[in-house]
């Protein structure tokens, strides 16, 4: 099945830095790619995703690329602010109803 | 519009017990899923129902049973609980096809001694 890797698996970043979490995935069939932020003791919501027939896509401080060749995709955050502080995960699906999700990162925000 | 709802929030069982997670979506949403969290380990899938009537097995069914009830509902149950399957189980339901947007319920956290 589909292998998802996620780095880092925390970030601690200054209040108005950027922050990027990276993700490796092994089945090149892959072609969904959503990321999800879960606050502590919530449940996760999705923010943002990316088809493979698309390199990039932003959606006001949040951006995510993907490269196909590579197999890896990434979520960029600019200008973090505290409520930026949760625990993120990317995952992967090839349509077939399953989506595999990476470890997740804990992101902590330092005023 | 309460979205994803999940009962109980929380559950101890003894070694061998057994019970029924319940969820229900009121987005008349055609696929739902299970899905097992652990510290360290990311969400994974328990089981999913890509369309009212089916039923499928997803990266780690064994120890559980599914049940989609109707549109609305879909059941978890463990028939004789174990330690390891100690973790929090969220539901989560999506309008279609696999590339829709996955919406999780509040999670139940089971504690199995």
């Amino acid at each position: 099945g589909e292998n998802v890797e996620q780095h880092p698996s925390t970030l601690s970043v200054q209040e108005g830095d950027s922050a990027v979490i990276k993700c490796t995935y092994s089945d090149s069939a892959s072609n969904y790619f959503p990321w999800y932020k879960q606050e502590l003791g919530k449940r996760p919501q999705l923010i943002i995703d990316i088809r493979s027939n698309v390199g990039e896509k932003k959606d006001q401080r949040i951006a995510v690329t993907l490269n196909k060749t590579a197999k890896h995709f990434s979520l960029h955050i600019t200008e973090t602010q505290p409520e930026d502080s949760a625990v993120y995960f990317c995952a992967a699906s090839k349509g077939d109803y399953k989506l595999s999700f990476g470890a997740g990162t804990t992101v902590t925000v330092r005023a | 519009n309460a979205g994803v709802t999940q009962t109980p929030k929380f559950q101890v069982l003894k070694t061998g017990q057994s019970m029924t997670l319940q969820c229900a979506q009121d987005m008349n949403h055609n696929s739902m899923y299970w899905y097992r969290q652990d510290p360290g380990m990311g969400l994974r899938l328990i089981y999913y129902s890509a369309s009212e009537g089916t039923t499928d097995k997803g990266e780690v069914p064994n120890g559980y049973n599914v049940s989609r009830l109707n549109k609305r509902e879909f059941s978890l149950r463990l028939e004789s609980a174990a330690p390891s399957q100690t973790s929090v189980y969220f539901c989560a339901s999506s309008e279609g096809g696999p590339r829709e947007t996955q919406y999780f319920g509040p999670g139940t956290r089971l504690l199995v001694l």
